[in-house]
């Protein structure tokens, strides 16, 4: 079946310090990749997705590259921002469209934390 | 603003009574939903796919009787947690695929979710 493993957390940096949250997959086919982040006490909001291989997402400064060789999917952000503060899921969905997409599968979630 | 309504935000219960959420998309038609739970500092869980007009199809694991799940048009879907324990409390949240980028890459937008208490 298909898995996401994120590093573990939780991740405390300063403001403008660098950011790297690790992802990695497993999956039959060719999967849709996305980053999600959770606000503390709020739902989930897409942060930045990308559908096939070497695809790179990007939104708020916030990157990340689908990386078939290496089934990874690593957020990056050059300077992190106090207001960054929140979880981030690495997740995953069966195909590009069509009938299985949609069917999330998430992985456990890295607790950022960025003091000033 | 939002574009998948989630209510109610937050629920408490007595244990041995039922509790309905709802999840309604609120600009466009979505046949497909899914329905996740989250307990505390955790990932959150499939727990099944609801389909308008059909029955819902559960996760391993997941328990039909008790979480009851009804998509009675293509913006709606309400999960029924029934005689709802301590156990179930959690933060429930939905997804709602959008209908109209079926074929190129749907759509999916989350809902706020839901945290159920049962006392």
């Amino acid at each position: 079946g298909n898995s996401v493993t994120q590093m573990e957390g939780p991740v405390t940096l300063s403001e403008e310090a660098f950011l790297t949250i690790n992802c990695t997959y497993t999956a039959t086919g060719y999967p849709s990749l996305f980053w999600y982040v959770q606000y503390p006490g709020e739902g989930l909001q897409l942060l930045l997705k990308a559908t096939k291989a070497d695809d790179k997402g990007s939104n708020k400064g916030f990157e990340a590259t689908y990386r078939k060789e290496t089934t990874s999917f690593h957020l990056e952000k050059g300077s992190v921002q106090v207001s960054d503060s929140a979880v981030y899921f690495c997740a995953l969905s069966e195909g590009a469209g069509g009938t299985s997409y949609g069917k999330l599968t998430f992985g456990q979630g890295t607790i950022l934390t960025v003091h000033p | 603003g939002a574009v998948v309504s989630q209510h109610p935000s937050w629920v408490i219960c007595k244990s041995g009574t039922s509790v309905k959420i709802e999840c309604r998309s609120l600009d466009f038609q979505a046949t497909t939903m899914f329905w996740y739970r989250q307990f505390p500092k955790q990932s959150l869980m499939l727990m099944a796919t609801s389909n308008e007009g059909s029955k819902a199809t559960y996760e391993q694991g997941v328990e039909k009787d008790k979480f009851l799940i009804n998509h009675a048009s293509l913006t709606l879907s309400t999960l029924t947690v029934t005689s709802a324990h301590p156990e179930d409390s959690s933060f429930y949240i939905c997804s709602a695929r959008d209908d109209r980028t079926f074929h190129s890459g749907n759509t999916i937008y989350f809902g706020e979710g839901s945290w159920l208490t049962v006392v």
